[in-house]
Order: structure tokens, then sequence, then C-alpha cells
């Protein structure tokens, strides 16, 4: 199985500020890797795919970048919205795997 | 709006078996692949199954093969998990959720609110 590894597991910062969260895969997986938010008490939802590409909808302060076995996750400035847990998700290969998530709080 | 409704958890005894629905709505339900991601209590998300389109293709995490079938019924538009032998590790949420399956995209949206299953005596 393909293991993630997202870094860090948590994460606390102010509203405004820059946000990134890398994820590292256990063997390349070019770029098929997605990004979820998950609020507390609520299903995830997709932010990222294909490891760049911005679902419709979502704010252009959220952003993806990365290829082969290293990704990160990027929030230009920091809302109170996005409290929430971030995860990462392979499907290079079967069983599609997550990381193990980030939990985002406010300072 | 696309929505999907997850039902059918329970309390259920080591050994048990129960079975999960997931009701979709606002999209042509066999048009796509389906999947069940589950989340135990304070956990991360953990993909369980999938089922193609027309039900001919279903693949499964390793932890549940064996003990654990999907299936759909695209006249319904529903969706369905089997689970049989459940253990305590079983406890979680579980999540339905369509998956978009294309030349390289594969993602999960949306999901449905989830439903608790709590295994235990």
């Amino acid at each position: 199985d393909i293991q993630m590894t997202q870094s860090p597991s948590s994460l606390s910062a102010s509203v405004g500020d820059r946000v990134t969260i890398t994820c590292q895969a256990s063997q390349d997986i070019s770029n098929y890797l997605n990004w979820y938010q998950q609020k507390p008490g609520k299903a995830p939802k997709l932010l990222i795919y294909e490891g760049s590409n911005l679902e419709i909808g979502v704010p252009s302060r959220f952003s993806g970048s990365g290829s082969g076995t290293d990704f990160t996750f990027t929030i230009s400035s920091l809302q109170p919205e996005d409290i929430a847990t971030y995860y990462c998700q392979q499907y290079d290969d079967l069983p599609i795997t997550f990381g193990q998530g980030t939990r985002l709080e406010i300072k | 709006e696309v929505q999907l409704v997850e039902s059918g958890g329970d309390l259920v005894q080591p050994g048990g078996s129960l079975r999960l629905s997931c009701a979709a709505s606002g999209f042509t339900f066999s048009s796509y692949w389906m999947s069940w991601v589950r989340q135990a209590p304070g956990k991360g998300l953990e993909w369980m199954a999938n089922i193609k389109e027309d039900g001919s293709e279903k693949y499964y995490v390793d932890s549940v093969k064996g003990r654990f079938t999907i299936s759909r019924d695209n006249a319904k538009n529903s969706l369905y998990l089997q689970m049989n032998s459940l253990r305590a590790e079983d406890t979680a949420v579980y999540y339905c959720a369509r998956e978009l399956v294309h030349s390289g995209i594969d993602w999960f949206d949306p999901w449905g609110q989830g439903t608790l299953v709590t295994v235990s005596s």
C-alpha cells in the first residue's frame, strides 16, 4: 500500500497567516493526489484535485502543488472559516489511501 | 442538488452483521463509481471499497476483504455495504461518496453525512 505522510499533524496560526501543509507519498504517485477539508462534525469536502487544480467554488486562497512524492497545500491568508482538518489522498494505486490529517487551529 | 444520505448504522455485537444503505439523488447514479470511506472516532479517513457504474468491478481494502460486500441497485439509486463478522475496530462513521473516475482523475465528491456503526458487547 502507498503510505501518505502529512506534516505537521496539527498547526496553530493567526488570521491572515500563510499556512503550508506537506504530504509525502511512499512512492512516486505522479500528480494523482487530492486535498480535502473536513470541518468538525461534517463530511469531507474536495478542495484540490490532481495535485494543483482548484475545485469549482473553492476560494483562490487555497492552492496545491507538487508531483512525484512531495506535495504542498497552502492557504495564502488564513480565514476563521478555514478551521478544519485537512487530508491528502492518493489514487495512483489501490487501495486508495489518505494522509493522517492536519488539524488547523486559530492562534 | 446532488445528495447522498446514508442509513443503517447501529450498535452491534462483535461477530454480528449490519447493512448500510446510501440513497443518491440529484445526479445520474448509474454513471458514477461509488465508494465507502470510514472514520473511526477521532481518527483519519480510511477508504473501504468501491464499485463500478454497472457493478461489474468491486475493490476492497485488505482489512475488510471477505467480510464486507459492496453492492448497488441502479434502479433504486442506492449503494449498499453488507458488513459481516464485525469487530470492535470496525467502529466508525461510514460515509458513502460519489467517485469521479476518469483519465488521470479520481476523486470523492460529494460525500454523505455519514452513519455511525458501533461494534461493542
